[in-house]
């Protein structure tokens, strides 16, 4: 079935500096989505994307579609503490499953 | 409020014992979804439904059952539990199938002894 690499796995950063992680897929997406877990909580969605090269902004967050559909990655710019937790992007291809990464848990020290 | 709920939301239990994990949303969704989530490895689709009396198998679909009678409902059943089914399960909708924005609901930690 369809892989996604999510990388870092795990990032330890500063509050205030800004954090990047991506998704590589081994075949095209015709969807990315980001979502973020918070401990003890269901995924909720942060960014979907549907074309390839979109670059989208919700706040202070920033995803892009790969042009090679096979890829997309998220941004976060002047990381806040209650940016801590864990990251998903999921990749949609032309059936109904979808596919997640691994996830990129993240904590941010004050 | 529009929601995703699940029942329980923790779970003991032995091999061998059949349980049922209910999940229901109160949007008018077409698509729902079942997930189990592991350390190491993310969120797996388990199964799926596009609609009442429509489902598929996801990615790791061994051990599960679901049905689909009502809109709002989409039960998973574990006939006869096993260890390896010791998992944070995570039950989604999406209002129509072509749409991939879903709501989540809160997990249902499952132990199996």
């Amino acid at each position: 079935g369809q892989q996604l690499n999510q990388s870092p796995q795990s990032m330890f950063i500063q509050e205030g500096e800004d954090v990047s992680m991506n998704c590589t897929s081994s075949s095209i997406f015709n969807t990315w989505l980001w979502y973020k877990q918070d401990p003890g909580e269901g995924p909720v969605l942060l960014i979907a994307l549907y074309k390839a090269g979109e670059l989208t902004s919700n706040g202070r967050l920033t995803a892009q579609f790969g042009i090679t559909r096979k890829d997309s990655f998220l941004n976060i710019s002047a990381s806040i503490p209650s940016d801590v937790g864990i990251y998903f992007c999921a990749g949609h291809g032309g059936y109904q499953k979808v596919t997640f990464g691994i996830g990129t848990k993240l904590q941010v020290i004050p | 409020e529009a929601q995703v709920t699940q029942n329980p939301r923790y779970l003991i239990t032995v091999t061998g014992k059949k349980l049922t994990v209910t999940c229901s949303q109160n949007m008018n969704h077409e698509y729902m979804s079942w997930y189990r989530q592991d350390p190491g490895l993310g969120l797996r689709q388990i199964y799926y439904s596009m609609n009442v009396e429509v489902t598929d198998k996801g990615d790791v679909p061994e051990g599960y059952k679901v049905s689909r009678k009502e809109k709002r409902n989409f039960p998973l059943i574990l006939e006869s539990p096993s260890p390896n089914q010791t998992s944070l399960y995570f039950c989604a909708s999406s209002l129509k199938v072509t749409q991939k924005l879903q709501f989540f609901g809160p997990g249902t930690r499952l132990t199996v002894l």
